[in-house]
C-alpha cells in the first residue's frame, strides 16, 4: 500500500513533442505529490508538486495532472527539448505528518531527440 | 542557496571494511535522509532522521547504520562492507513535515571490491 508505481521506465520523444509520465498510488492518505528531475552526475531536484485539492498544476512547460478517484497522477512536458533529457521520479507522502519520508517511483529516463 | 554536501563523489573500499559516508546541510533542516540509487530500482530509502539523535529505518536498512549527533550532519555507516552495497548513495534534507521539498546532494559513487 506504500508503493508508487511509475511508467514507462524509459521514453524517447522527438524535439517539440509531448512527454507523458504516469504514476499510480494505493495509499489514500497520501496528499502531497512531487516530481523530481535528475541530470547525470547530479542529485534529484524538485521540479513541480501538487496537492489533491486541485486537478492540475502548470509551471511553464511542465504540468501535473491529478486524478484522485483513480489514484493516478502524471507529468506532461510540452514542447519537449533536448535539455529536458533526464531521469524523472514521481513521489508521494502525507504532507502534514512529521517523521515521514517521500515514497518514490522507480524513475523514467527521458531522451529527447533533436 | 540551499546546499547539501556529501563528503566524497567517488569512494572505493574493500569487502569487510567499515565505511563512513558523510553528509552536511546548511539549511537548518530538521529532516535528513539516506537513499541508494540503483538502475531500474529507483531511489530506495535506507534511513532517515527527523531530529538530532533520532532515526527511523527505511525500506532497506539491513547492513547499514546511521548517526546524527548534530543537526547539520548525518552519517551513513556500512558496518562490514559487501559487494552488494556497491551503489550510488544520495543524501537529502528537508524541513519538518511530509509535504516539504527534499534537497539532495550530488551523491557518492561507492564501489566495494
Amino acid at each position: 500500500q506504500q508503493q508508487v508505481k511509475q511508467s514507462p521506465q524509459s521514453l524517447i520523444v522527438q524535439k517539440g513533442g509531448i512527454s507523458i509520465i504516469n504514476c499510480a498510488y494505493e495509499n489514500t492518505a497520501f496528499d502531497y505529490f512531487p516530481w523530481y528531475q535528475q541530470f547525470p552526475g547530479k542529485g534529484p531536484a524538485l521540479l513541480i508538486a501538487i496537492r489533491p485539492d486541485v486537478s492540475e498544476k502548470k509551471e511553464g512547460r511542465f504540468t501535473i495532472s491529478f486524478n484522485k478517484s483513480a489514484k493516478q497522477f502524471s507529468l506532461h512536458i510540452m514542447d519537449s527539448q533536448p535539455g529536458d533529457s533526464a531521469t524523472y521520479f514521481c513521489a508521494a507522502s502525507m504532507a502534514n505528518q512529521a517523521g515521514t519520508a517521500l515514497i518514490f517511483g522507480k524513475g523514467t529516463t527521458l531522451s529527447v531527440s533533436s | 542557496d540551499v546546499k547539501v554536501t556529501q563528503s566524497s563523489r567517488y569512494l572505493v573500499k574493500r569487502t569487510g571494511e567499515k565505511v563512513f559516508l558523510e553528509c552536511v546541510q546548511d539549511m537548518d533542516h530538521e529532516n535528513m535522509f539516506w537513499y541508494r540509487q540503483d538502475p531500474g530500482l529507483g531511489l530506495r530509502l535506507i534511513y532517515f532522521s527527523y531530529d538530532v539523535k533520532m532515526k527511523e529505518k527505511g525500506d532497506i536498512p539491513e547492513g547499514y547504520s546511521v548517526s546524527r549527533e548534530k543537526k547539520e550532519r548525518f552519517s551513513l555507516i556500512l558496518e562490514s562492507a559487501s559487494t552488494n552495497q556497491t551503489s550510488m548513495y544520495l543524501c537529502a534534507s528537508s524541513r519538518q513535515g511530509g509535504g516539504q521539498p527534499q534537497h539532495f546532494g550530488d551523491g557518492t559513487r561507492l564501489s566495494i571490491l
